[in-house]
């Protein structure tokens, strides 16, 4: 069974760090792409960043976000810095599939991690 | 403001069928392929539909996905109340080099 577990969320300062964990499990974790998707309290789904080999960010966290994984450890991380109060959001890590990124998908979703910004 | 274009709510009886929009570009849905997500309330989005048309396993037939242009659609039949829940549309966007989503859809049932 496909586990995807968050962790590492809280509450930070204005300009502060934070760096998110995902821990999978029940797959060959270093076969697939994988993801960061946040949600905003009570706003829809927002794509933050994805790995398979290299690293793709949203505009609206590149220069600020790095996401990097160790297959070793089957794990998945999104080191935080400099983040704002707009970056507050539930942080879900999600397996990515497709061939090509012209038909990629999201096939399973951690339960997800709350990040709160505010001083 | 979502790239993607969905109605913020849907309503429609119990064994009803009700159908959700998604809007796009040739950017996005007009070159790309689209996926759709159901969010029970408080839970992690789950996949409903891939490739635009496609139900990975588990996943009722009542639930279909179509595509059309720069259109894709999410229909469900025999609603439930336990359908109860938020839907979004999903895809790459090659001129921005991103996943990019719907604003989402709450879906009620009467």
């Amino acid at each position: 069974e496909v586990q995807l577990v968050e962790s590492g969320g809280g509450l930070v300062k204005p300009g502060g760090s934070l760096r998110l964990s995902c821990a999978a499990s029940g797959f060959t974790f270093s076969s697939y792409s994988m993801n960061w998707v946040r949600q905003a309290p009570g706003k829809g789904l927002e794509w933050v960043s994805s790995i398979s080999s290299t690293g793709y960010y949203a505009d609206s966290v590149k220069g600020r976000f790095t996401i990097s994984r160790d297959n070793a450890k089957n794990s998945l991380y999104l080191q935080m810095n400099s983040l704002r109060a707009e970056d507050t959001a539930v942080y879900f890590c999600a397996r990515g599939r497709g061939a090509a990124l012209t038909a990629y998908y999201f096939d399973y979703w951690g339960q997800g991690t709350l990040v709160t910004v505010s001083s | 403001q979502s790239v993607l274009t969905q109605p913020p709510s849907v309503s429609a009886a119990p064994g009803q069928k009700v159908t959700i929009s998604c809007s796009g570009s040739s950017s996005n849905i007009g070159n790309n392929d689209v996926s759709w997500y159901q969010q029970l309330p408080e839970t992690a989005p789950k996949l409903l539909i891939y490739e635009n048309n496609k139900r990975p396993s588990g996943i009722p037939d009542r639930f279909s996905g179509s595509k059309s242009g720069t259109s894709a659609t999410l229909g469900i039949t025999g609603l439930q109340t336990g359908d109860e829940a938020d839907y979004y549309c999903g895809t790459w966007d090659s001129s921005l080099s991103a996943v990019v989503f719907g604003g989402g859809t709450k879906l009620t049932v009467l």
